[in-house]
């Protein structure tokens, strides 16, 4: 199947500082990515959709400035966590699916660890 | 919310056919099952999907009723690697925006040696 891949897989940054996840789709062109948080224990929850060359669109309640999102390509997004806190620790996952055709299916990138201290 | 409603965990002997069963009994004409499933601390994997049709592939076969009500995804010779959680969703497959993947809690399946 198609490949998604996230980087880092995991990071540890300081209260107050700003860390940026990247979202690549490998071997194919993503008109469309979706970014996903999931706590511990937890399912996934949609936060936003990534549209390339246009705004993302945001799920209530989640913070469109604190929570910067970038798709600046047909094989990249990228989600800035800005001015991070310990609350915004969580699993980051993106996914896409293929511009133009196939058949719905979505793939989802290995996640991003996010740990705020 | 998910349209789908999931059993909260099953154990399966390894060796043995694992039976997930999912109830979508709100399904519109034109959505599509989705199967995925994740394990700890890992992206979502795509299993297989279908529309009415049961479906068949290298990793599991998706059985949906006639009514379109309900499906059950069987992995036919379940090893301890297929641990993880099944979640069942459905969704419109050739939508590019709007709707879009609701995961539910899905089904925690421990395959027991």
């Amino acid at each position: 199947g198609a490949v998604v891949s996230q980087h880092p897989s995991r990071v540890i940054c300081k209260s107050g500082t700003s860390v940026k996840i990247e979202c690549r789709s490998l071997d194919f062109q993503a008109t469309t990515m979706f970014w996903y948080r999931q706590f511990p224990k937890k399912s996934l929850m949609l936060m936003a959709t990534s549209n390339e060359g246009s705004k993302a669109t945001y799920e209530q309640g989640v913070e469109k400035d604190k929570f910067l999102i970038n798709h600046a390509s047909l094989t990249l997004s990228t989600l800035t966590v800005t001015s991070a806190h310990p609350e915004d620790s969580s699993f980051y996952i993106c996914s896409a699916r293929a511009s133009g055709g196939g058949t719905g299916e979505l793939f989802f990138g290995e996640g991003s660890r996010l740990t705020v201290l | 919310d998910a349209k789908t409603t999931q059993p909260p965990s099953m154990d399966c002997a390894e060796g043995r056919a694992a039976n997930l069963p999912c109830n979508h009994s709100t399904i519109s004409g034109n959505e599509y099952v989705y199967w995925y499933r994740q394990i700890h601390s890992q992206g979502p994997q795509y299993i297989i999907h279908g529309l009415k049709n049961n479906e068949t592939n290298e990793m599991a076969s998706l059985i949906i009723t006639e009514d379109r009500k309900s499906s059950t995804l069987i992995l036919p010779h379940a090893t301890l690697r297929d641990t993880a959680v099944y979640y069942c969703i459905v969704r419109v497959a050739l939508s590019d925006y709007g709707q879009n993947f609701v995961f539910g809690p899905g089904t925690r399946l421990s395959v027991l040696p």
